[in-house]
Formats: C-alpha cells, structure tokens, sequence
C-alpha cells in the first residue's frame, strides 16, 4: 500500500532555533500534500495545504511566515517552523493525497508524525 | 464550529463485547466519512470507509453505518479486542476527488478491557 515517510520523528532543539520536517510520498506522486497539527487529546487541526509547484494555502490563524511550507516536487513536501518557541511544541502530521482515488480507498495517507520539543 | 463532532471522548468496552463509537456532521455536503485509528505518537491507521450512496460497510470486525438524514456515522467492532485499544477519529470529506482536505472529530479514545 502507500506509505509516506516522514523525518524526523522526534526533535529536541533550543528556542529560537528553526526547524525543518520533511514528508516524503514512497511509491506515488502527490500532487496535493496537507500538514496537520496535534495538541494532547486533541483532534487533528489541518495547517495548510500543500501543492505541488505552487504557494500553501493556510488555515485561518496559522502564521505563514512561522510555518514556512515548500513542496518542489511531486514526492516531497517540507514544514520549517522558523524560531521556534515552548509554544510551537506539538505533534506535526503529513499527509499525502494521491491523484486518484475512489470507493473503498483512504484519501489521504498519513505519515507516522514528528513530535517537536522547545525547550 | 465543529462541522465534525464525536461527544464522546472515551469508551471502556470488555474484550470480547461490541465497541460502538459515534460520530457526527453538520455539513451536508459532506459525502465520504472515514474512520482513521492512532496510537501515541503515531500518524492515523486507515480502517474503513463509507460513500454516502451506501448505509452500511464492512469489514472484518469492523462495520460502520451512516444515516444520511440524521447525520451520523458510527464504527461497531465486534468482537473488541485488547489491541483494539487507541483513539479512533471520524473524518469527513465533501468531495470524493480534488484537494478537499478531511476534517476530522476529536477523537474517542477506546479502552478495551481483558
């Protein structure tokens, strides 16, 4: 089945660092790709969306100049949180979306999300 | 608002007893409804999935049901198992193609008991 690969899954990193995660499609192309965040015990709040060759379009309330997103090719789509804060600690989740899917498939595969720490 | 709400935030079941966890909608446009499980730390598993022309799906231990007409979607596992135990998201798209992101509830986290 589809797998997306995402890197890294755990990150530790000073305030006012920036950090960079990467979400990789394995064996299909993914022209749209969509960034999640979660809090504890909360539901999965959708960040933007990401499309292949062109500007995320962002959620209501998601700084886009704090979460920088680039998505150069069909395969790879990055989120850089740029100076990081203790706020911005979270669990990120990407999810690729394949061209084409119908009845009885799953939309979006998820990858396996990065925890970030700042400290 | 919540266009996707699941108002239960935990389920303590017996092994071997039916899980029934529930899930509803606001927006009628919605047409595809999935249940996704999640372990800590981990990204969303795909279980199952309905279309909005059926009422029932199944598959394996898992079955879920939607009434279009009162908005509400529910996941049945039979018989539950210990494994079974995480946290189980409905989601909804309103479109079966194109780049209409899922919205998902909050979560019901599922406890099944030895």
């Amino acid at each position: 089945g589809a797998v997306v690969s995402q890197h890294p899954s755990w990150v530790i990193c000073k305030s006012g660092t920036s950090v960079k995660i990467e979400c990789r499609s394995l064996d299909f192309q993914a022209t749209t790709m969509f960034w999640y965040r979660q809090f504890p015990k909360q539901s999965l709040m959708l960040m933007a969306t990401s499309n292949e060759g062109s500007k995320a379009t962002y959620e209501q309330g998601v700084e886009k100049d704090k979460f920088l997103i680039n998505h150069a090719s069909l395969t790879l789509s990055t989120l850089t949180v740029t100076s990081a804060h203790p706020e911005d600690s979270s669990f990120y989740i990407c999810s690729a979306r394949e061209s084409f899917w119908g009845p009885g498939d799953q939309p979006q595969h998820f990858g396996d999300g990065t925890r970030l720490s700042i400290l | 608002d919540q266009q996707v709400k699941q108002n239960s935030p935990s389920l303590s079941v017996q092994e071997g007893r039916i899980s029934i966890l529930n899930c509803d909608y606001t927006n009628s446009m919605f047409d595809y409804f999935l249940w996704y499980k999640k372990y800590p730390a981990e990204g969303p598993t795909f279980l199952i999935s309905i279309s909005s022309i059926k009422d029932k799906n199944e598959d394996g231990r898992f079955t879920v049901f939607l009434n279009k007409s009162a908005k509400h979607l529910s996941l049945h596992i039979v018989p539950s198992q210990p494994g079974d135990s995480a946290v189980y998201f409905c989601a909804a798209s309103a479109s079966i193609s194109g780049n209409t992101p899922l919205v998902f509830g909050k979560g019901t986290r599922l406890s099944v008991i030895a």
